[in-house]
């Protein structure tokens, strides 16, 4: 079984700021990793996710996340943030061996102010 | 791209009603999930589905049972709707295999009252 921590529940930032969203996981096995994002009223959508190879993956809007297996973290950042950021994020986990079940951590509320 | 329709953006109910919660899928994949999100508790698995009358319990599927008899529809049954089951309930689907990850439906806001 997977888990997966969010330590951060809220982040507040100014728009232009770098922030980091960060996200750890517990596993016995190899996992697949994933950062969604929901934004008011509206379900998740797939933002970014490390399958395999190069360790650092982007999203087409800015945001990047480096898997360190050392670690077992995936966190999450942007260099400057901007006013449309502001969403929940979700980490989540998967094993690589075969099922479909996501593991979710309890969610970061980002919220970016001017 | 996928489309995850969920019938419903916001839904009241009385204590005990029996209650549906409905979710479509146009792109015939096989799993289909459904999850509750509480504020500070994220996302909660409750019912999956490999395959047509196919279900699994996840990990809170008590006060919940699902049915799938097309491979397109998944649906949430409360048999007896209470106050804690208010919540937002998120459908999902994927292709299969792991690595594809999921797409969501928009979510239905169930209040029980």
């Amino acid at each position: 079984a997977q888990s997966v921590t969010q330590l951060d529940s809220q982040v507040p930032v100014f728009e232009e700021a770098p922030v980091e969203l960060r996200c750890n996981y517990s596993s016995s096995v190899s996992v697949y990793l994933f950062w969604y994002v929901q934004y008011p009223n509206q379900g998740l959508q797939l933002l970014l996710k490390y399958l395999s190879g190069s360790t650092l993956v982007e999203s087409i809007n800015g945001f990047e996340a480096e898997f360190n297996k050392s670690q077992t973290s995936f966190h999450l950042r942007k260099p400057s943030v901007h006013i449309s950021d502001t969403a929940e994020y979700f980490c989540a986990v998967t094993s690589t061996g075969g099922g479909n079940k996501l593991t979710f951590g309890t969610g970061t509320q980002l919220k970016v102010e001017l | 791209d996928v489309k995850v329709t969920q019938s419903s953006r916001y839904l009241v109910k009385r204590t005990g009603e029996k209650v549906f919660l409905e979710c479509v899928q146009d792109m015939d994949h096989e799993n289909m999930f459904w999850y509750r999100q509480d504020p500070g508790l994220g996302l909660r698995l409750i019912y999956f589905s490999y395959d047509v009358k196919m279900k699994e319990k996840g990990d809170i599927p008590e006060g919940y049972s699902v049915s799938r008899e097309k491979k397109e529809r998944f649906s949430l049954i409360l048999e007896s709707a209470s106050t804690n089951q208010t919540s937002m309930y998120l459908c999902a689907t994927t292709a299969g295999g792991s690595a594809y990850g999921y797409t969501f439906g928009s979510g239905t806001r169930l209040t029980v009252v």
